[in-house]
């Protein structure tokens, strides 16, 4: 089924330590998205890469990280993680910048 | 800073009523708007959309209208069902695409 995979689907972290969640999608789309769900505020861009090859940074990007090696991955790296950057992580894609784009299941992180 | 607002964080209607989500942006260069539709523990699903050149897109029970003046959308659902309860997300495209902080619908039978 042609989608969007978010892996893990949840994890604890200890403080201080370097995480990877992984996101990819097998629709060929262009653009891609990373947003951290927080009660009361809503879905917040951390990165964003509107094709391979490239990455922007969105509203809330210290402390974190990404690359677009190809057009399907879009890896999100938390370099030495804090407890603020406990949340749910949201990977999205879409065909490009103008159109609907389509999110993964989340991965809830927790860092202790 | 928030460029994306959806003021009320929750909403009530009952069963066959009109139900009217608002969105307010602070972004002049938005020119594309979006809704999505979020159950608990899963991804937000897309709902509608409207370009800038239009001020009103329907399909079936749910119509966006957009005022460009007034930098303001809103979602209106008609007739509402309990199928409906569910936290609705505005998003806009600039340079990226940016999302308020929701509204929890709530629709009661």
């Amino acid at each position: 089924i042609a989608g969007i995979t978010q892996a893990p689907t949840s994890q604890i972290l200890a403080a201080g330590r370097r995480m990877t969640l992984r996101c990819t999608q097998d629709m060929r789309h262009n653009a891609m998205y990373w947003y951290r769900q927080d009660l009361g505020l809503g879905l917040r861009l951390i990165h964003y890469s509107n094709t391979a090859g490239t990455t922007g940074k969105g509203e809330v990007p210290d402390g974190y990280s990404v690359s677009r090696a190809n057009t399907d991955d879009f890896p999100l790296t938390l370099a030495s993680a804090v407890p603020s950057q406990t949340s749910v992580y949201f990977c999205a894609s879409s065909r490009d910048s103008r159109t609907e784009a389509f999110f993964g299941q989340g991965t809830r992180l927790t860092v202790v | 800073d928030q460029q994306v607002k959806q003021n009320s964080p929750s909403l009530s209607v009952q069963e066959g009523r009109i139900s009217i989500l608002n969105c307010d942006y602070t972004n002049s260069m938005f020119d594309y708007f979006l809704w999505y539709k979020k159950y608990p523990a899963e991804g937000p699903t897309f709902l509608i959309s409207i370009s800038s050149i239009k001020d009103k897109n329907e399909d079936g029970r749910f119509t966006v209208f957009l005022n460009k003046s007034a930098k303001h959308l809103s979602l209106h659902i008609v007739p509402s069902q309990p199928g409906d309860s569910a936290v609705y997300f505005c998003a806009a495209y600039g340079n990226d695409m940016r999302f308020g902080a929701g509204t929890r619908l709530t629709v009661k039978p």
